[in-house]
């Protein structure tokens, strides 16, 4: 199972919005609506921000949101703050009970 | 709020073998009982990458693994110590990494993250 393809990096100034795309194929991010985006701070454990393409937890703020097309999802994060700069990881369901991970996107707040 | 904690981690020789344990807390017996989890591991520099996953007792007690680990690893569980275990075996220099236990809150959602263990192959 090969890895989700995301851009290695993203930007933007405070206030601006940032979108990642995340490609797959049509036997994971394509074939099912199990796409989950994770933020990780340098240092610290991965957290949930977006899960089933465009649902947020609870405690998440509204600035992030996901969506689908096709074999890409993205997630976006409207209204930059500092605290966003971060690794941004998608993930998928890949079907017979496997998971694949995206390649990561490092977001930076100029 | 519920945590999970690993433990276990540290430096082996290739070819060696180790024992992950993730313990956790502010979950009930029966919500860890029906609770599925998976490993996760983060290579130094690299990406996020699942190991494996169990499934509850009840559906099953099922484990399911990457094409990586599959046949070196082996994911157990006690839900009396609501405890999830990670024994790896014929470990190479590759399997350096830092290892998370996660909770799957939902189908193919990773919603609670311990702080994770680090595992370093090495001679």
């Amino acid at each position: 199972q090969s890895a989700l393809t995301q851009p290695p990096s993203a930007s933007g100034s405070p206030g601006q919005s940032v979108t990642i795309s995340c490609t797959g194929t049509s036997s994971d991010v394509g074939g099912y609506d199990y796409v989950s985006w994770y933020q990780q701070h340098p240092g610290k454990a991965p957290k949930l921000v977006i899960y089933e393409v465009n649902k947020r937890p609870s405690g998440v703020p509204d600035r992030f949101s996901g969506s689908n097309s096709g074999n890409t999802a993205s997630l976006t994060v409207s209204g930059l703050q500092a605290e966003d700069e971060a690794d941004y990881y998608c993930s998928s369901y890949a079907g017979s009970n496997n998971y694949v991970f995206g390649t990561g996107t490092k977001v930076t707040v100029l | 709020e519920v945590q999970l904690v690993e433990s276990g981690g540290g430096l082996v020789k290739p070819g060696g073998s180790l024992r992950l344990s993730c313990v956790a807390s502010g979950l009930t017996f029966s919500e860890f009982s029906d609770a599925w989890m998976s490993w996760v591991r983060q290579a130094p520099g690299k990406g996020l990458e699942w190991l494996g996953r169990i499934k509850s007792e009840a559906g099953g007690g099922t484990r399911d693994y990457s094409a990586p680990v599959k046949g070196r690893f082996t994911i157990s569980r006690d839900d009396s110590k609501s405890t999830v275990f990670l024994e790896m075996n014929s470990l190479e220099t590759e399997d350096t990494a830092v290892y998370y236990c996660t909770w799957n809150t939902k189908i193919a959602v990773f919603g609670v993250w311990g702080q994770g263990t680090t595992v370093t192959v090495s001679s």
